[in-house]
């Protein structure tokens, strides 16, 4: 049974770097997609990108320009990055697998514990 | 961007009532693309449904859902008490993919 582990700084000051990781217990990282996701009371459960195996990502675009996700296959783990922080960033993120083929979407089947962020100076 | 919205934000029942829940896309979406997530407090979201309206691994068979286009439903058949929670509806057609607001399940 595949289970998904993730830590990282849960305390953050504005302009700081967001850094989380996530790791795979169970199962590879090849054949599937590995995302992030962050939910807040106001904005809900957003998308913030997601990459596989080899390291090919993709990302919300708002987020794009202060926002890497990497992997690290010899380590069984996916990291997001996230630049220059503020309040807005301030959000429980989720680490998860995406389970897709071609041109089907076998949805979000495994999902890490979350992480709760807190930006504030 | 693909908006979803759910309707309505939060439903009250009694235990074994049929809840039927609604998203609706702002852009049509290809039923194997659209996803169903439960969520209870202080967990992360559970993968119900895919493509729809395949029920995942271990889901019960009084959830299901259906729909095409830009309208979509999630049925419970008979609320169990551990059924109520939030209900979230999930588009992977269009990048960004998004989801719904989610709809409150609640015991009335």
């Amino acid at each position: 049974q595949v289970q998904l582990q993730q830590w990282g700084a849960g305390l953050l000051k504005p302009s700081e770097t967001l850094s989380l990781t996530c790791t795979v217990y169970g199962g590879s990282l090849r054949g599937f997609y590995w995302s992030w996701i962050r939910q807040t009371p106001g904005k809900g459960l957003e998308w913030i990108g997601e990459i596989n195996h080899s390291g090919g990502a993709f990302y919300n675009p708002p987020l794009k320009r202060r926002v890497t996700i990497s992997v690290d296959s010899s380590k069984n783990q996916f990291s997001l990055t996230a630049s220059s922080v503020t309040a807005a960033d301030s959000a429980v993120y989720y680490c998860a697998r995406v389970s897709r083929g071609f041109q089907y979407f076998y949805g979000m089947d495994v999902w890490g514990q979350g992480t709760t962020v807190t930006v504030s100076s | 961007e693909s908006v979803l919205t759910q309707s309505p934000g939060t439903l009250s029942l009694s235990p074994g009532e049929r809840a039927t829940l609604f998203c609706r896309a702002s852009q049509s979406v290809s039923t194997t693309y659209l996803a169903w997530y439960q969520q209870k407090p202080g967990q992360a979201p559970r993968l119900l449904i895919y493509g729809a309206s395949n029920r995942a691994t271990g889901i019960p068979d009084r959830f299901s859902g259906s729909g095409s286009g830009t309208d979509f439903t999630l049925t419970i058949s008979r609320l169990e008490p551990e059924d109520f929670a939030v209900y979230f509806c999930q588009q992977y057609a269009l990048s960004p993919f998004t989801f719904g607001p989610g709809t409150k399940v609640d015991i009335k």
